[in-house]
């Protein structure tokens, strides 16, 4: 079935350092893809998204592109902030049956130090 | 409301007790969602509602799980008989319309703890 796959954390670098989280997906056909973040005693919330392949999600300096040869949505951010400590998580859009679903990845935890 | 709106924040139960908990949803938001986090998990979808027919329960996981929209607002996931398996965050979620492609909105989630 579809899944998605993330690196594993927790995920610990210091104030402006560069930011990689890897994630990759199995799913027929070509899915939706995005990147969700939950920071500290918050709700989900949606970070960037990508619709179809060579797409590229930005938001808030974090870039990810779509790509359909490696099947991967990694996320990326050039220099991360305190405030860019939270769980992030990889996520590809399900169609089946004439509903939608969310698969989400395990999350990964990202702590930066000042 | 300003966001989505789930209570209890906490909820702490007996083993074969029954549980209810609510979402509010964004005013107007056609779409709703709710999910299972279990802990050092991604959330895993339990069922979708649009309006006030839920059009997909695929994913709850037993028969004691059962929710509602009666009016296509509030929306209820109730637990009956918990087990200890069932401790977990559980998640709302609405969307203005009926696709994922639009922005979805989550609750800061309801965390089950089932002893």
């Amino acid at each position: 079935g579809d899944s998605v796959t993330q690196m594993e954390g927790p995920v610990t670098l210091s104030e402006e350092a560069f930011l990689t989280i890897n994630c990759t997906y199995t799913a027929t056909g070509y899915p939706s893809l995005f990147w969700y973040v939950q920071y500290p005693g918050e709700g989900l919330q949606l970070l960037l998204k990508a619709t179809k392949a060579d797409d590229k999600g930005s938001n808030k300096g974090f870039e990810a592109t779509y790509r359909k040869e490696t099947t991967s949505f990694h996320l990326e951010k050039g220099s991360v902030q305190v405030s860019d400590s939270a769980v992030y998580f990889c996520a590809l859009l399900k169609s089946q049956g004439g509903s939608e679903k969310l698969v989400f990845g395990k999350g990964t935890k990202l702590t930066v130090n000042p | 409301g300003a966001g989505v709106s789930q209570s209890p924040r906490y909820k702490v139960a007996k083993r074969g007790q029954d549980v209810a908990l609510r979402c509010d949803p964004i005013s107007g938001h056609v779409s709703l969602f709710w999910y299972q986090q279990a802990l050092g998990q991604g959330p895993e979808f339990l069922t979708y509602f649009q309006n006030e027919a839920q059009l997909d329960k695929s994913g709850l996981p037993s028969d004691r799980f059962f929710a509602e929209r009666p009016e296509g607002s509030v929306s209820t996931l109730k637990i009956q008989r918990t087990q200890q398996e069932d401790s977990a965050v559980y998640l709302c979620a609405s969307s203005l319309w009926d696709s994922y492609n639009e922005k979805l909105f989550f609750g800061s989630g309801t965390q089950l703890s089932v002893l």
